[in-house]
């Protein structure tokens, strides 16, 4: 059973980076899913930030793409988040996620981890 | 990118009534479109996918439907468990855009 888990900083300061690993486990990520990441503001609904392959291809939403990088580590079975230049805005709860294919949905989540941007 | 309005924002219902979420896209999205039900706290499931496709382990009293525009998610028969909020998500193009989500509260 394929497990993600998010971590990273729950606090970030006004203009810094924000940077988020996602480790999965129970399975390889290498197994021809895409990686994703969804964001969610305090009360509000879900945002996707973007998402990279098996293979290290990327797509970010295109209102984000100038500040976000997704990575991936093979070796350590896991994919990263890196949004620059935060603001307060920039909170919210970030979620990981499993994009399958096959569903053609987001099939496997993590936990989630709250990131507050604050001096 | 496509924009997802759903219907109901806010829905109060009892147990055992049948409810109906409607999900609009602002393009065709062909039936590339999935629902989650999330409770506080936690993150999304997914239930349903290909617009009508049931994710395992999903109870039956789930179902979706529709194509194209027009999309709907359906209990048929509300359990204590599913008082939640549901969220529609289009995956027919980036930004892969999820609606506003409709709170479902117990009557």
């Amino acid at each position: 059973q394929v497990q993600l888990q998010e971590s990273g900083p729950g606090l970030v300061k006004p203009s810094g980076t924000l940077s988020l690993t996602c480790a999965v486990s129970g399975g390889s990520i290498s197994s021809g899913n895409w990686w994703t990441w969804v964001r969610q503001p305090p009360g509000k609904g879900l945002e996707w930030i973007g998402e990279i392959s098996h293979s290290g291809s990327t797509n970010y939403k295109s209102s984000l793409k100038s500040r976000v990088t997704i990575s991936i580590d093979k070796s350590k079975n896991q994919f990263s988040l890196e949004l620059s230049s935060v603001t307060a805005a920039d909170t919210a709860v970030y979620y990981c996620a499993r994009f399958t294919g096959g569903n053609n949905a987001f099939d496997i989540w993590g936990q989630g981890t709250m990131v507050t941007v604050s001096s | 990118d496509i924009q997802l309005t759903q219907s109901p924002s806010f829905l109060s219902a009892s147990v055992g009534d049948r409810v109906t979420i409607s999900c609009r896209a602002s393009l065709g999205i062909d039936s590339y479109l999935a629902w989650y039900q999330q409770k506080p706290g936690k993150a999304p499931k997914l239930l349903i996918y290909a617009a009508s496709t049931l994710q395992s382990g999903v109870p039956s009293r789930f179902s979706g439907s529709g194509s194209g525009t027009e999309f709907t998610l359906t209990i048929s028969s509300l359990q204590p468990e599913d008082f939640a909020t549901y969220y529609c998500q289009q995956l027919n193009s980036y930004s892969y855009t999820f609606g506003q989500g409709t709170k479902l509260e117990i009557k």
